[in-house]
């Protein structure tokens, strides 16, 4: 495997369901990050996570639930959704975040996952 | 506060014709700037970044954009485009420490 995966690739859930999505990035990467991706609104940053420590919680609510073992894989624990939250859920990579590297800034995406709640 | 703007959600362009997509971006300093595209069902893919230093930069797929500070703008252009170039473009700044903010998106339609 290269670059960022993300498994499964489409999930459907009832709203009383526990779910997890993992992502795992095979660059060496020391960040990684979530996005939610809804329909006619703009990429929204969920969580960071850098050298295993996050560092960003975007007002996330707590039924979303992030976990990072290590630099390379991030996982989104996912309990008693909502309907609205139906959304492509992106992961992402890059060098780290503080940019330290002058060109770490970039991030590389994995597919997604297609999240349906039903 | 660091903000992105692309002005256009849609554009239409006919194959083999020149491409320009519009961003503009608010931050104190001199920001790294980047543009991704998005094909349905899919993550994003950077196309090219700006650091510093000359301020026409080149990318893949024979795209590239200009970073003009007076206008804070850094707009993507292609001379003629593909109809594989169909996708969403996202525009985005990343400033404060590492924070990336991202543009709404610009859907572009290919017409044979």
């Amino acid at each position: 495997e290269t670059g960022v995966t993300q498994t499964p690739r489409h999930l459907v859930m009832g709203m009383t369901n526990k779910k997890s999505l993992k992502c795992e990035q095979h660059l060496g990467h020391n960040a990684m990050y979530w996005y939610k991706q809804s329909a006619k609104k703009p990429l929204e940053l969920m969580f960071v996570y850098n050298f295993k420590e996050q560092t960003e919680n975007n007002s996330v609510p707590s039924r979303f639930s992030p976990e990072c073992p290590n630099s390379s894989h991030l996982f989104l624990h996912l309990h008693t959704l909502q309907p609205e939250d139906s959304a492509l859920y992106l992961c992402a990579s890059s060098q780290d975040f503080s940019g330290t590297g002058g060109g770490s800034y970039e991030q590389y995406f994995g597919p997604g996952t297609r999240l349906t709640v039903t | 506060a660091q903000s992105v703007t692309q002005p256009d959600i849609h554009i239409t362009v006919s194959e083999g014709a020149s491409l320009e997509l519009r961003c503009n971006y608010s931050y104190g300093a001199t920001p790294y700037l980047f543009w991704y595209v998005q094909s349905p069902g899919q993550g994003l893919q950077l196309l090219l970044k700006y650091f510093s230093g000359d301020t026409l930069v080149q990318g893949i797929k024979g795209f590239e954009a200009e970073f003009k500070r007076s206008q804070s703008s850094f707009n993507l252009r292609k001379p003629s485009v593909h109809w594989s170039d169909a996708a969403e473009y996202f525009c985005a700044v990343v400033g404060n420490a590492g924070k990336s903010t991202f543009g709404d998106g610009t859907t572009l339609t290919v017409k044979p």
